[in-house]
């Protein structure tokens, strides 16, 4: 079974627009963590928002929150006020166990911000 | 140079020989992973190592050794290398600590002909 799926292959929005990309993880862990990331067309991954499984707010980190629903489990990326610079690939990813020896990734959502 | 990097950034082989990627990070993190990314596949996990000297295999080892005897560097080798191994690798390294992200390298985009 997948470990994170990303139904979204491609997303576009209105710059300046709030968008969602979705994520949903499966895991058996209490103990676990969710990451995104994001890969513009240079090709480096970077690392954007956190979140942890017994985290109780839904962490935020400047136009980006995370959505997490635990009993869903689900960790959706919300980016608001996109940018032209937001057009990228982005990748969910989740560290399972408390050791973070596997961190397994999705297979992304190309976002595309219309000006 | 701080931070995490991998040699070659590009690299074109022929089926059949062998073929070495190299990752080197300078923070002295004790996990280190290697990737590759196909498209529609995102990225995968090939082998991950939580210390020098261990070393274990993640989503799709096959045709890839590892080794890790040094905490900072973490090669990744194609023993004989196929045209299905054609791929971007990327080298990752994170903390020990539950919180912490991993930090990726350039990527190498590996051409198997």
């Amino acid at each position: 079974a997948q470990k994170i799926t990303q139904t979204q292959p491609g997303m576009f929005v209105q710059e300046k627009e709030a968008v969602t990309l979705d994520c949903t993880y499966d895991t058996s862990d209490q103990s676990y963590g969710l990451f995104w990331y994001k890969q513009p067309s240079s090709g480096e991954m970077i690392f954007l928002i956190y979140q942890g499984s017994y985290d109780e707010q839904n962490a935020t980190e400047g136009r980006y929150s995370l959505n997490f629903q635990k009993a869903r489990k689900s960790a959706n990326l919300v980016i608001s006020a996109s940018q032209l610079g937001d057009s990228a690939m982005y990748f969910c990813a989740m560290r399972e166990g408390n050791t973070g020896n596997q961190f397994y990734f999705g297979t992304g959502t190309s976002l595309t911000v219309i000006p | 140079d701080a931070g995490i990097t991998q040699s070659p950034r590009y690299k074109i082989t022929e089926t059949g020989r062998q073929v070495t990627l190299m990752c080197h990070q300078t923070w002295s993190h004790s996990y280190m992973f290697w990737y590759r990314q196909d498209l529609g596949h995102g990225l995968r996990l090939i082998y991950y190592s939580a210390a020098a000297d261990i070393t274990d295999k993640g989503e799709v080892p096959d045709g890839y050794v590892v080794s890790r005897s040094k905490t900072e560097n973490f090669p990744l080798t194609l023993e004989s290398a196929t045209r299905s191994q054609t791929s971007v690798y990327f080298c990752a390294s994170r903390a020990f600590f539950r919180g912490t992200e991993a930090f990726f390298g350039q990527g190498t985009r590996l051409t198997v002909v």
